[in-house]
C-alpha cells in the first residue's frame, strides 16, 4: 500500500498570501488529521476530517481551514499568512474517528515545509 | 501540551537498553498513551500504545504507572537506527496532546 502523500514538499510564500496544502491518505483510511510543527511550539493538532466532515479542531485561528473530498483526500488552507505560520505541516491518516481512534495508529506523511517571508 | 512532559534529550550506548520517561499528570481515564518517533525530514512513526497494562511489541515495551500519570518507553537494545525524537502523546476521543519530545542520541 502506498503511504500518506503530501504535496508540495516545500513552499515559500510572502506575508498576506494564502496557501493550500494537499494530503492523500492511505487507501481505505477515512480520517485525515493535520498538525503544525515548529521549533518553539512543537507538534500541535490543527483539525481532523472524517467522511468529509470536520470532527475535531485544535486551538488555531479561523485563518486555518480545511476540507475533505469524497475520496478522503484532504486539503488545508491558510489565509493571510503571517511570519509565525512558517512551520512543517504534517497530515496523518487512520481508519476511524472519535472514540475508536484513541487506540488506532496514525500514519503520517513527510510533511510540507512552509516558509513565510 | 504543557502537561505532557519529557526530558529534552537522552543518550545511550549502542546495544544497551534505553528508558524514555513521560509525565502525563492530567491524563483522563479514557485517554490512551501513544509513543511515536520522528527521524529527520520524516513524519512521526508509530512505536507503541497502551491504556493501563504494560505492552510489548517487536519495537519496544511500554510500562504504564499504576496511577497512569507517567509512562516509560523501553528500547531493549538501542541501535544507531533508533536515534530520533520520541514523542509521548495522550489521545482522547476528540483531541490529542503531544509531549515536547526527547531527542535520543545513540553512541556507537
Amino acid at each position: 500500500k502506498a503511504g500518506v502523500t503530501q504535496t508540495p514538499r516545500y513552499l515559500i510564500k510572502t506575508r498576506g498570501q494564502q496557501v493550500t496544502l494537499s494530503c492523500s491518505p492511505i487507501s481505505g483510511h477515512r480520517s485525515v488529521s493535520w498538525y503544525q510543527q515548529t521549533p518553539g511550539q512543537g507538534l500541535q493538532f490543527l483539525f481532523e476530517y472524517f467522511s468529509e466532515t470536520q470532527r475535531n479542531k485544535g486551538n488555531f485561528p479561523g485563518r486555518f481551514s480545511g476540507r475533505q473530498f469524497s475520496n478522503s483526500r484532504s486539503e488545508m488552507n491558510v489565509s493571510t499568512l503571517e511570519l509565525g505560520d512558517s512551520a512543517l505541516y504534517l497530515c496523518a491518516s487512520s481508519q476511524n474517528s472519535g472514540a475508536a481512534a484513541r487506540y488506532e495508529k496514525l500514519f503520517f506523511g513527510s510533511g510540507t515545509q512552509l516558509s513565510v517571508l | 501540551d504543557a502537561k505532557t512532559t519529557q526530558p529534552n534529550s537522552m543518550e545511550s550506548n549502542e546495544e544497551e537498553p534505553v528508558h524514555l520517561p513521560c509525565n502525563h499528570s492530567t491524563i483522563s481515564g479514557t485517554d490512551y498513551i501513544h509513543w511515536y518517533r520522528q527521524l529527520p525530514s520524516q513524519g512521526p512513526e508509530y512505536v507503541i500504545h497502551g491504556l493501563t497494562s504494560n505492552v510489548n511489541n517487536r519495537m519496544a515495551s511500554l510500562a504504564i504507572a499504576e496511577d497512569r500519570k507517567s509512562s516509560t518507553l523501553i528500547l531493549h537494545r538501542a541501535t544507531l537506527r533508533d536515534a530520533a525524537v520520541y514523542y509521548c502523546i495522550r489521545t482522547g476521543a476528540n483531541n490529542l496532546f503531544f509531549g515536547t519530545g526527547t531527542r535520543l542520541t545513540v553512541i556507537p
